[in-house]
């Protein structure tokens, strides 16, 4: 079975300041599919990124910045120069090729201004 | 651009009661999930639809019953409600119609129900 782990359940930083969200995943699968989604306080669930299993490629948007390694298991993410309306849960996710996501804890990040 | 609607958005029942959630996917996609997130939880996978047949279970209660129509819109019946059926309850849909797999999943804005 599959597992994500997001071992930081809360993080606060000031505005401007860069956030890295941890995300660790456990799968036997070859093929597998990563995802980051962003719920602000209004509660909807906001699709950010997708990753497939074989590419490793890093990616850049805006902000927003994922790294994927393999040999670690990880998918963290990166937010450059944070602002207030940062501020929401993120969830990091799995899927396989059933498509169902299995989601980490999800981790709290306050922007203070 | 178009994306999954919900209804009702807030619901309120009582114990033992039912309740019917709706959900319109994304034009021309053919997959539908149902996720249930409990207070200061992450969304928990209840089941999902493909071409209007069931395709995959999660931990639905027996009480919970779901089905996709010719229309590709899903409705989530719940029947007996209990306290802890209270919840934010998400639908998302995708398309599988592309070579690569996986296709990420737009969720709707979620159905808060409270059952008291």
């Amino acid at each position: 079975a599959q597992k994500v782990t997001q071992a930081q359940t809360e993080i606060s930083v000031v505005e401007k300041e860069d956030v890295t969200l941890d995300c660790v995943y456990e799968t036997r699968d070859t093929t597998y599919y990563l995802f980051w989604y962003k719920q602000p306080p209004s509660g909807e669930l906001v699709f950010l990124i997708r990753r497939n299993s074989f590419d490793e490629q890093n990616e850049i948007s805006g902000r927003y910045s994922w790294n994927f390694q393999k040999s670690t298991s990880s998918f963290n993410f990166t937010i450059t120069a944070s602002q207030v309306v940062d501020s929401a849960v993120y969830f990091c996710a799995l899927s396989l090729y059933d498509y169902k996501l299995s989601f980490g804890a999800g981790t709290t990040v306050t922007v203070r201004a | 651009a178009a994306g999954v609607i919900q209804s009702p958005r807030h619901l309120i029942k009582e114990k033992r009661e039912t309740a019917t959630l709706k959900c319109y996917p994304i034009p021309r996609h053919d997959t539908v999930y149902w996720y249930q997130q409990g207070p200061g939880q992450d969304p928990q996978f209840l089941i999902s639809f493909y071409e209007k047949m069931q395709s995959d279970k999660g931990s639905i209660p027996d009480r919970f019953s779901a089905q996709q129509f010719s229309d590709y819109h899903s409705e989530l019946n719940m029947s007996s409600l209990e306290l802890g059926d209270s919840a934010l309850y998400f639908c998302a849909s995708s398309g599988r119609t592309k070579l690569a797999g996986g296709w990420e999943q737009y969720f709707g804005p979620g159905t808060r129900l409270t059952v008291t």
